[in-house]
Formats: C-alpha cells, sequence, structure tokens
C-alpha cells in the first residue's frame, strides 16, 4: 500500500444522479491531486490542492467539484456527468519542495457513467 | 506550460532484450523527471526518477538519461522479463503558483514483454 486509499473501488451512476469520491492519504503530504484516465488518453490532471487550497483548475467542467477540508482528505463531487466521463479518476499526493517529489497514486475510482 | 510527447505509443520486444522509451518535454525549469509503471487494473508507481544535476541514473536493470540541452529524457529496460510488461509513463513537473507540482505526463507506452 502506497498511503493513498480512494473509496469507492467502482462506481456506476446515473446521468442524474450526485455522488461523491473519496480520497485520504496518511503520508503527512501537503499536496493533493486529482487525475482521470481515460482508455485512449494519458493521465490528466484535473485539479492540484496545496495545504488544502486549490492552486490549479485544469478547465475541468463545473459539474465535477473538488473540495479538500484539510490536507489528508479530497473530495470530488459529481452531478449530472456524461457518458464520456466514463474513465478511471486517480487521486495522488506529494509533498510539496522545490524541483517536484514522487507522486503517490491511490488505486483509483472506476466509474461509469450510464 | 509544460508539453511532453512520449515515443513509442506501443513497444514489443523478447525477452531479454533491452527496451528504449523516450520522452521530450517543452519546460526548460523543469528538473524533476519521473517514470512510472501501470501495470493492468493497478495504479502508477515510480520505479526510477532523475533531477537535472545529474545525466543518468541507475537502479539494477533499470535506467534512465537526461539531456537538459536537447529537453529529452529516456528509460531504458535491458535484459527485459515478462513482469515488465506494463505502461510507462514519463512525467514533468511544473510548479503551480501557490504551491503543488503539476506533473504533466507523457501519452503512456505499452510496453509488451514475449516469451
Amino acid at each position: 500500500e502506497t498511503g493513498v486509499t480512494q473509496t469507492p473501488r467502482h462506481l456506476v451512476m446515473g446521468m442524474t444522479n450526485k455522488k461523491s469520491l473519496k480520497c485520504e492519504q496518511h503520508l503527512g503530504h501537503n499536496a493533493m491531486y486529482w487525475y482521470k484516465q481515460s482508455a485512449k488518453k494519458p493521465l490528466e490532471l484535473m485539479f492540484v490542492y496545496n495545504f488544502k487550497e486549490q492552486t490549479e483548475n485544469n478547465s475541468v467542467p463545473s459539474r465535477f467539484s473538488p473540495e479538500c477540508p484539510n490536507s489528508s482528505h479530497l473530495f470530488l463531487h459529481l452531478h449530472t456527468l456524461q457518458p464520456e466521463d466514463s474513465a478511471l479518476y486517480l487521486c495522488a499526493s506529494s509533498q510539496d519542495r522545490t524541483g517536484g517529489t514522487e507522486a503517490f497514486f491511490g488505486q483509483g475510482t472506476r466509474l461509469t457513467v450510464v | 506550460g509544460e508539453n511532453v510527447e512520449q515515443h513509442p505509443s506501443t513497444l514489443s520486444v523478447q525477452e531479454g532484450d533491452s527496451a528504449v522509451i523516450k520522452c521530450t518535454y517543452s519546460d526548460s525549469a523543469s528538473n524533476y523527471f519521473p517514470w512510472y509503471k501501470q501495470e493492468l487494473g493497478k495504479r502508477p508507481q515510480l520505479i526510477i526518477d532523475i533531477r537535472s544535476n545529474v545525466g543518468e541514473k541507475k537502479d539494477q536493470r533499470i535506467a534512465v538519461t537526461l539531456n537538459k540541452t536537447a529537453k529529452h529524457f529516456s528509460l531504458h529496460i535491458t535484459e527485459t522479463q515478462p513482469e515488465d510488461s506494463a505502461v510507462y509513463f514519463c512525467a514533468a513537473p511544473r510548479e503551480v503558483t501557490g504551491g503543488g507540482n503539476k506533473l504533466t505526463f507523457g501519452t503512456g507506452t505499452q510496453l509488451k514483454v514475449e516469451l
């Protein structure tokens, strides 16, 4: 285990549903990230949080709403999604320092929008 | 922003042969270059990284080389084994105003090691 835990592992939701993805890290890191990984695309950065403050929104549609109540927890609230939003959503954390450091990934949530 | 290109997208080698995956990046300020391995159904995990103050780093059968002038870095796997079969991603970070590193990933290389 890398210390980054995501729940649920699998999620099937309708386009009118509201659901949330949860990520928790026990590594003492100060930065957390949401990535989207679909079948034919690379790892796409969605959001960056540093000390629970959002520092990057990579042009993500408003139907994805992140929340970071503290440095250890990160949520992704989902509402009125589209079938093309079906993908693997990966959470990651890192200890932010100048120059970059290793990102530790959770196991991901496999999301299917029907 | 950072743009990372990775080649090839797929690579098939015979067991025991070497495999090389190449990446180029655009942001000359980047100084940390990790490589991640993602096995089927699993999370990406760091296998090796290099900082810009060195040109090469080795860890058993894997090595990474960096050419800052040309802005490219490569992953080398020698004596490949079936368990090396996976998707490999290169990445380069860009510091985000306010903190955090925006890790920009390459498009991935599907490596298949055949018996």
